[in-house]
């Protein structure tokens, strides 16, 4: 069966990285994705890992290990508008469109 | 290139009462998928259509349903509502290729319709 696991909550304060932990469980791996939720909003993509290691992108880095089934984002120099729900997600191997989420982290960013 | 649009946004239902909504997918997009969303549960998958055709099914009873028309914009139907369908329903549009292992499946999201059944 497929699994995912992420913190409930965080509390982070403005300018300090932050790093927000996800571990899957899969048959067959087809990559996986990070979104970002504000209250009330749409998910909106972040960033999609495929390969082991890790990506930036600004402020935004995820990391991805398929061998240990584990991957972070990191946020570095936090803002306010940092302040939402995280969401790591994989999609199904072979069924296209599927994509399975984690329970998602509510980041809340203190001044 | 305007995204993904959903209507309508916010939904007052009773009891037994069916309701439908709309997704317009990304000009171009042929893969819609529909996720209900709620504080319990997260996010879950609902089913995906692609060309006209249900391609993945979530876990959820028959009372809910959907297709998708010639011109990628999709319906999903909720038929003789219970309270625990209060949710958000999202709506994704990818440009998924043909084949079901595409590798990159990333999904663009609608702003949802908020569901409340009293």
């Amino acid at each position: 069966g497929q699994n995912i696991d992420q913190p409930t909550e965080m509390t982070a304060t403005e300018g300090a990285i932050v790093q927000i932990n996800c571990t899957y469980q899969t048959s067959g791996f087809n990559g996986l994705f990070w979104y970002q939720q504000h209250a009330g909003e749409a998910p909106t993509f972040l960033s999609y890992n495929v390969l082991d290691g890790l990506e930036e992108k600004g402020r935004f880095s995820s990391f991805l290990s398929r061998s240990k089934g584990y991957s972070y984002l990191l946020l570095k120099e936090l803002q306010m508008k940092d302040s939402a729900s995280y969401l790591c997600a994989v999609p199904i191997y072979n069924q296209g469109g599927k994509l399975i989420f984690g329970q998602g982290t509510e980041l809340s960013v203190k001044p | 290139k305007a995204g993904v649009t959903q209507t309508p946004r916010y939904l007052i239902k009773t009891r037994g009462q069916q309701v439908t909504l709309s997704c317009s997918p990304i000009s171009g997009h042929r893969s819609v998928s529909w996720y209900q969303q709620t504080p319990g549960q997260g996010l879950q998958f609902l089913f995906e259509y692609f060309s006209e055709t249900q391609r993945n099914k979530g876990n959820f009873p028959g009372r809910f349903s959907g297709r998708q028309f010639s011109n990628s914009r999709s319906e999903m139907n909720v038929s003789t509502l219970e309270l625990g369908d209060s949710a958000l329903y999202l709506c994704a549009s990818s440009p998924a290729g043909t084949s079901a292992s595409s590798s990159y499946n990333e999904q663009f999201f609608g702003p949802g319709t908020r569901l409340t059944v009293l």
